[in-house]
């Protein structure tokens, strides 16, 4: 069936450091992929996606790049902040999203904290 | 506007009881959806419904859960017989059901079974 695995956590950084969370997956089809972040005390946010191959999502300084060749959707900012901790959670979609809602299928979560 | 709203936010019962989980979506969201969350691990795929009906139950664990949405908006998961491995957080998200549209997540419901 459909997996998601991702890079191991903790994850600590200084600020202004550069991230990466690793994300790979294993699914039948043409998955959508994204990234989902939970700040402290609040709930699940979506925080990027993309739906088909080659696409990178973007948000708040975050970008990740759909690679089919290696299926993998990688989570990168350039210089993070303190308000970035939180954890990050990679899923996918069974089908491409335009087909209409489906189940996600989440990897298990990189927590992130970022020291000033 | 409001979001996904989950009741109660804890529940703490004892094993063999039954517990009914209370989710109320986003105004017009078609979809809804039930995911598990264990300590430490990302949630887990539950149920799906379309409007009133499950159009995807697969991620039930057994036949002691269960969960309907009689009117298509307010849906209700239902543990019969309680165990201590039912422990979690358990997640509600409700999305418009067409196009390219997110999933938009409650709070969570934390479940702890003594």
């Amino acid at each position: 069936g459909n997996s998601v695995t991702q890079m191991e956590g903790p994850v600590t950084l200084s600020e202004e450091a550069f991230l990466t969370i690793n994300c790979t997956y294993t699914a039948t089809g043409y998955p959508s992929l994204f990234w989902y972040v939970q700040y402290p005390g609040e709930g699940l946010q979506l925080l990027l996606k993309a739906t088909k191959a080659d696409d990178k999502g973007s948000n708040k300084g975050f970008e990740a790049t759909y690679r089919k060749e290696t299926t993998s959707f990688h989570l990168e900012k350039g210089s993070v902040q303190v308000s970035d901790s939180a954890v990050y959670f990679c899923a996918l979609s069974d089908r491409a999203i335009i087909q209409g809602a489906q189940k996600l299928v989440f990897g298990q979560g990189t927590r992130l904290t970022i020291n000033p | 506007g409001a979001g996904v709203s989950q009741t109660p936010s804890n529940k703490v019962t004892e094993k063999g009881k039954y517990v009914e989980l209370r989710c109320d979506p986003i105004s017009g969201h078609t979809a809804l959806y039930w995911y598990r969350q264990s300590l430490g691990q990302g949630p887990e795929f539950l149920i799906y419904f379309q409007g009133t009906g499950a159009a995807d139950d697969s991620g039930l664990p057994n036949d002691r859960f269960f969960a309907v949405r009689p009117e298509g908006s307010v849906s209700t998961l239902k543990i019969q017989r309680t165990e201590r491995g039912d422990s979690a957080v358990y997640l509600c998200a409700s999305s418009p059901g067409t196009g390219a549209q997110p999933q938009h997540f409650g709070d969570g419901t934390r479940l702890s079974i003594l």
